[in-house]
């Protein structure tokens, strides 16, 4: 069974800073990985996305990599702000298309 | 292109009732899957439908169940409601199964039990 995993579970950071989040998930057979914003009480807005045949994606100052041989991917934000502080959830999608989520890392920017 | 929409946004239920929410995908999607989040098990994947038809289901009671309807909007009964299944539960909608598609997330319903 598909295991995703986010380290660090938290994570707090002055406002400017670059910083980088990890997902580990266990099985490869993956179609794609999502990166998904969630703010508190609210749904999930979906950040990036990468086919199982990419390497990286970016979309402004986010950029996300995937290593599907050894299960991993990084969402990597540039120059913080307190705008960016959520919970940033990882997923993948199977061939059953459902998506298994990661825990995720909550982020905060500090001013 | 408007998003995924759910209604109702928050309900509040009694112990033993039983509750239906609404999704209605992203116009031309047609695949439709639910997912629950809870504070104890994050997110976690309740059922897909696709043209109509349950095509996955994930690992929850047969108190949840699902329908989808020819225009591809989808519901989600609950029956005899318990207090864990208090929960933000989710849609997602995407064009086809699987794939390179995204899948694209509503607001939620947030479901109170008491």
């Amino acid at each position: 069974k598909q295991e995703v995993t986010q380290i660090p579970a938290a994570l707090s950071v002055p406002e400017g800073e670059n910083l980088v989040l990890n997902c580990s998930f266990t099985d490869s057979a993956i179609y794609n990985l999502q990166w998904f914003r969630q703010d508190p009480g609210k749904g999930l807005t979906s950040l990036l996305l990468i086919q199982s045949s990419q390497r990286e994606q970016t979309s402004g100052r986010l950029n996300a990599s995937l290593d599907k041989s050894s299960g991993r991917s990084t969402l990597y934000i540039a120059a913080s702000q307190p705008g960016d502080s959520a919970t940033y959830l990882c997923a993948v999608l199977t061939g059953a298309n459902n998506l298994f989520f990661g825990t995720g890392t909550r982020l905060t920017v500090i001013p | 292109k408007a998003g995924v929409t759910q209604t109702p946004r928050y309900l509040i239920k009694t112990r033993g009732q039983q509750v239906t929410l609404s999704c209605s995908p992203i116009s031309g999607h047609r695949s439709v899957s639910w997912y629950q989040q809870t504070p104890g098990q994050g997110l976690q994947f309740l059922f897909e439908y696709f043209s109509e038809t349950q095509r996955n289901k994930g690992n929850f009671p047969g108190r949840f169940s699902g329908r989808q309807f020819s225009n591809s909007r989808s519901e989600m009964n609950v029956s005899t409601l318990e207090l864990g299944d208090s929960a933000l539960y989710l849609c997602a909608s995407s064009p086809v199964r699987g794939g390179p598609y995204e899948q694209y997330f509503g607001p939620g319903t947030r479901l109170t039990v008491t």
